[in-house]
């Protein structure tokens, strides 16, 4: 069983379009994570949910909404797509509060724009 | 947040140890130095964690300076399967540096 999966793995789509990634985890884990890594392959942590609750939001255009409908699902939905959203996104998910491992990551969702 | 310096590349050949060496001279007593990697289009994956004790497991041991201010991953048999960038990042998941944040790491490359 995969512990962090994310659909699709990738996705190509056009400017402008409205596309979403989806999230989920089965370690019962009460938070979860989005991070971003562009072409340069640094990563950004966007976005975190601990609980269904937004805990943290980096400094992020609002066309990313994401949405935790329950704890082990994150979502994040991108509205008119641009060049720069191109990038490889990361979901993870941990214990608030719990070691010792930190966070589980997934495989990852390479989104081009084009 | 302590912040973590790191060389920006190393090789190791392929059977030795590699020595991967991270600096976090402001780290806080309660935070503790995790190190992860990242092959190539992989998400990133755990390797080690530790507080001020050495620490080992199958993947490797963590050396950290008494004074917590610098600290060691050794891989101790590499093979070409350990090539990855490797980041050493300070964390404490129930404290105010809860947040995972990663630097640039260390491109290590194991040559056969």
């Amino acid at each position: 069983d995969t512990a962090v999966s994310q659909t699709p793995k990738y996705l190509v789509t056009q400017m402008g379009n409205d596309k979403s990634i989806k999230c989920e985890q089965n370690l019962g884990h009460d938070t979860m994570y989005w991070y971003k890594q562009d072409s340069k392959k640094f990563l950004k942590i966007m976005f975190s949910y601990n609980n269904k609750e937004l805990i943290i939001n980096e400094t992020v255009p609002n066309r990313f909404s994401p949405k935790s409908p329950d704890k082990a699902h994150l979502n994040l939905h991108i509205n008119s797509l641009e060049l720069g959203d191109s990038a490889v996104y990361f979901c993870a998910s941990s214990h608030l509060g719990v070691r010792p491992y930190g966070y589980t990551f997934g495989s990852g969702t390479r989104l081009t724009v084009v | 947040d302590a912040k973590t310096t790191q060389p920006t590349s190393m090789d190791c050949a392929e059977g030795r140890a590699a020595n991967l060496p991270c600096n976090h001279s402001t780290i806080s007593g309660n935070e503790y130095v995790y190190w992860y990697r990242q092959i190539h289009s992989q998400g990133p994956q755990y390797i080690i964690h530790g507080l001020k004790n050495n620490e080992t497991n199958e993947m490797a041991s963590l050396i950290i300076t008494e004074d917590r201010k610098s600290s060691t991953l050794i891989l101790p048999h590499a093979t070409l399967r350990d090539t990855a960038v490797y980041y050493c990042i300070t964390f404490n998941s129930g404290g105010s540096n809860y947040k995972l944040t990663f630097g640039k790491g260390t491109l290590l490359t194991v040559n056969p």
